[in-house]
């Protein structure tokens, strides 16, 4: 069936480093992919997508490119800030029933930056 | 923008009690959602929705029902809870149309003693 992987946490970074956290996916036909992110006591927002290969999502400095010949879609950002401290999750689009959409969540990958 | 309101931010139930969890969404969505979030284990899929009156089970359905009398309205129903259901609740809406994303509550923290 269709899954997930991403990278254990916590990745713990300096400010302005380079983030990169790894996703990689198994899948039938052509899911969506998507990230969210989960800031301290809240729920999950929307933090980019990408609906078919080679599609670069992007949002806030954050980027991700949908490749399908490595069924990967790393999360990157050039800069980061404090403020990006955060749990990631990599989500793929996937098919209930009726063809109704639900999506499947990787394990999350906690992001901590230090000034 | 899309609100999705859970009645309770954290709650502490007995083993063997009734527990409901209460979610409303104001953006008319056809579709919702109950998840469980565990440290490592990401989010789980434990009931949905596409429509009043309308569920399906999810990945992980066992010990919980759901019910949607209204279209806003999606209410998770643990029938006599246990310790390991002890747990961070998510719940999210969608409209039908195909990857449309989702959006989520902040959660409900369950604590079952």
């Amino acid at each position: 069936g269709n899954s997930v992987t991403q990278m254990e946490g916590p990745v713990t970074l300096s400010e302005e480093a380079f983030l990169t956290i790894n996703c990689t996916y198994t899948a039938t036909g052509y899911p969506s992919l998507f990230w969210y992110v989960q800031y301290p006591g809240e729920g999950l927002q929307l933090l980019l997508k990408a609906t078919k290969a080679d599609d670069k999502g992007s949002n806030k400095g954050f980027e991700a490119t949908y490749r399908k010949e490595t069924t990967s879609f790393h999360l990157e950002k050039g800069s980061v800030q404090v403020s990006d401290s955060a749990v990631y999750f990599c989500a793929l689009s996937g098919s209930l029933a009726g063809g109704y959409n639900k999506l499947i969540f990787g394990a999350g990958t906690r992001l901590a930056v230090h000034p | 923008d899309v609100k999705v309101t859970q009645s309770s931010r954290y709650l502490v139930k007995r083993t063997g009690e009734k527990v409901f969890l209460e979610c409303v969404q104001d953006m008319d969505h056809e579709n919702m959602f109950w998840y469980r979030q565990d440290p490592g284990l990401g989010l789980r899929l434990i009931y949905f929705s596409y429509d009043v009156k309308m569920k399906e089970k999810g990945d992980i359905p066992e010990g919980y029902s759901v019910s949607r009398e209204k279209k806003e309205r999606f209410s998770l129903i643990l029938e006599s809870a246990s310790t390991n259901q002890t747990s961070m609740y998510l719940c999210a809406s969608s409209p039908r149309r195909g990857n449309s994303p989702l959006h989520f509550g902040n959660g409900t923290r369950l604590t079952v003693t």
